[in-house]
């Protein structure tokens, strides 16, 4: 079975670029997560889709933030214009239900992005 | 809100030494704790896991036990390989984080021949 699928791996850019990360979630798996990931530090969840609703976007900067999930499958996370602070790993997380609390969270491998 | 704290790090041990790296949380409710391990250049896997008091969660000779009285979860091993050299995270699920996980800040683990 293929795993969370994420691309690029690694982007560097200028800062006020723009830039896009995508996730390919684990075929079946409902629920998608973006989590940001500082050096040194542990994931930070920035979204949460059930489907193609986003049930949990409060961690989200929306000024320069957004997402979309659409047909429910796979997503894609943009910021516009980045920031130097921005640089960090992007992770990308499916499971089969956010409903309960027990459920695994499969992780892809990360998009590291470098803001120069 | 939900939190948890993992101890500081980075962990440098000889292969086939004891591993403990401790674990603390704070919660409502009844959380579910769960360990994460990340190899280099690769996606968080889950290590184990465990959803009630005093369930004892183990896997590739890792354990950890949920304990309550001490909000506590700490990974152990008996005797690591270098193959184990990662990062681990404590994290949680549940309570005020519910449908997510919160993270600790995670622990870099060494194991040298």
């Amino acid at each position: 079975e293929a795993g969370v699928v994420q691309s690029p791996r690694y982007k560097i850019i200028e800062k006020k670029q723009p830039v896009a990360f995508w996730c390919n979630p684990i075929s079946g798996h409902n629920t998608l997560y973006w989590y940001l990931q500082n050096l040194g530090q542990g994931p930070e969840l920035l979204i949460r889709y059930e489907n193609e609703e986003a049930v949990d976007d409060s961690q989200l900067p929306k000024d320069r933030f957004s997402a979309e999930r659409l047909k429910g499958v796979d997503s894609t996370l943009k910021i516009q214009p980045a920031e130097l602070g921005d640089s960090a790993v992007y992770l990308c997380a499916s499971s089969p239900s956010g409903q309960g609390i027990y459920n695994e969270q499969f992780f892809g491998p990360g998009t590291r992005l470098t803001v120069l | 809100g939900n939190s948890v704290t993992q101890m500081e790090g980075p962990v440098t041990l000889s292969e086939e030494a004891f591993l403990t790296i401790n674990c603390t949380y704070t919660a409502t409710g009844y959380p579910s704790l769960f360990w994460y391990v990340q190899y280099p250049g690769e996606g968080l896997q889950l290590l184990l896991k465990a959803t009630k008091a005093d369930d004892k969660g183990s896997n590739k000779g890792f354990e950890a036990t949920y304990r309550k009285e001490t909000t506590s979860f700490h990974l152990e091993k008996g005797s690591v390989q270098v193959s184990d050299s990662a990062v681990y995270f404590c994290a949680l699920s549940g309570g005020t984080s519910y449908g997510k996980l919160t993270f600790g800040q995670g622990t870099i683990l060494t194991v040298h021949p």
